[in-house]
Order: C-alpha cells, then sequence, then structure tokens
C-alpha cells in the first residue's frame, strides 16, 4: 500500500512564530493531497485540497493567508502555519489519496501546541 | 459540498454486545464510504469501507451496510471486545482524488 510520511510529529513554538509540517509519498506521486485539523474530541475538519504545481483550494473559513501551502513536487505538500496563536494548537494530518482506485492514506500526524 | 452526518456520538455496550453506528450523507455523488478507528493522538485506521455499487460488506466481525436511495450507511460490531473501545468516523468521497468528509465520530466503549 502507499506509505505517507509526515514531520515533525510533535512541535512546540511560540506565539507569533511559523510552523512548517512536511507530508511526503513515498512510494507514488501524489498530484493531490488533503490537509485536515483535528481539534481535542472532534472530528478531521478538512482545510485545504494541496494540488502540485498550482494554488491549494481552501475549505470555507479557513484562512489561506494563515495556513500557507506549497505543494512543489509530486511527493511533498507542506503546510506553513503562519503567526501561530494558541488558538491553532491542533492536530494536524495529511492525506493522500491513492494505492487502491479509492483507498487515502494518512500521514501520522503532528501535534501542534502554541505557547 | 458533501455534508456527513454520524450517530450517536458515543456508544456504550457489554462485551460480546453489538454495536452499530449511524451515517447519512448529503450529496449523491458520493461513491465510496470508508469507517475508520481513531487511537487518541494516532492517524485514522481503515476498517472497512464500501462502494456505492455494493449493498453490504463484511469482514469478520466488521460489516457496513449502505442504501443509496436513502443516503445512509451503517457500522455494525459483533461479538465486540474491550479492543474495540475507541473513536470511529465515517467518511465520503466521490471517486478520482476527491476529497474525504468525516462524520463527527462515535466514541465506542466496550464495558467488561
Amino acid at each position: 500500500g502507499a506509505v505517507v510520511s509526515q514531520h515533525p510529529s510533535r512541535v512546540i513554538c511560540k506565539s507569533g512564530t511559523s510552523v512548517k509540517i512536511e507530508c511526503r509519498s513515498l512510494d507514488f506521486q501524489a498530484t493531490t493531497m488533503f490537509w485536515y485539523r483535528q481539534f481535542p474530541k472532534q472530528s478531521l475538519m478538512l482545510m485545504a485540497t494541496s494540488n502540485e504545481g498550482s494554488k491549494a483550494t481552501y475549505e470555507q473559513g479557513v484562512e489561506k493567508d494563515k495556513f500557507l501551502i506549497n505543494h512543489a513536487s509530486l511527493t511533498l505538500s507542506t503546510l506553513t502555519v503562519t503567526s501561530a496563536h494558541p488558538e491553532d494548537s491542533s492536530f494536524y494530518i495529511c492525506s493522500v489519496p491513492g494505492g487502491t482506485n479509492y483507498g487515502y492514506t494518512f500521514g501520522s500526524g503532528t501535534r501542534l501546541t502554541v505557547v | 459540498g458533501e455534508n456527513v452526518e454520524q450517530h450517536p456520538s458515543t456508544l456504550s455496550v457489554q462485551e460480546g454486545d453489538s454495536a452499530v453506528i449511524k451515517c447519512t450523507y448529503s450529496d449523491s455523488a458520493s461513491n465510496y464510504f470508508p469507517w475508520y478507528k481513531q487511537e487518541l493522538g494516532k492517524r485514522p485506521q481503515l476498517i472497512i469501507d464500501i462502494r456505492s455499487n455494493v449493498g453490504e460488506k463484511k469482514d469478520q466481525r466488521i460489516a457496513v451496510t449502505l442504501n443509496k436511495t436513502a443516503k445512509h450507511f451503517s457500522l455494525h460490531i459483533t461479538e465486540t471486545q474491550p479492543e474495540d473501545s475507541a473513536v470511529y468516523f465515517c467518511a465520503a468521497s466521490m471517486k478520482g482524488a476527491q476529497k474525504l468528509v468525516f462524520g463527527q465520530g462515535t466514541r465506542l466503549t466496550i464495558n467488561p
């Protein structure tokens, strides 16, 4: 099956700084990747669709200038949380469609804590 | 866009009994319906999925049923065991690398 690597697994940053999260598809090319955010005891909420070579598509209510997405290659998408605030503290996880006709492979997730 | 509703939010059953979790979806174009189990702080794990050309699928103690007309699908776990305790999510998407939309989740507790 597909293998997706996400880094870092945990990060603590100070308010006002930026944090970059990487999602790599290790064994197949991914023209599309999805970024989700999950607050404690809540569901996975889709933030944006990362498109290789073009702009990301953001879900309603997600600030594109705050959550910068770059998908410069077929194996790597990055999510940068800019000017982070404590309310951005959450579990961020990427997902890559592929491996089977319908399947999705998830990264291991990144626990972001903003202090 | 697609909207997935999941019920109940919490479910507690006695070990050995069956558990049923139900989801409805809004977009009739959706044709892929996976179920995930998520441990705290971990990625979702696919436990079973079903495509819209199938009405039911079973894998040992786990089964999923799909009613396309009513736009709902259900997860059935039989002979529940303590290790089945977790949060379960349903989801829906369309074919072709389309985004996967999740339900709100169900916290299942199996009581010994």
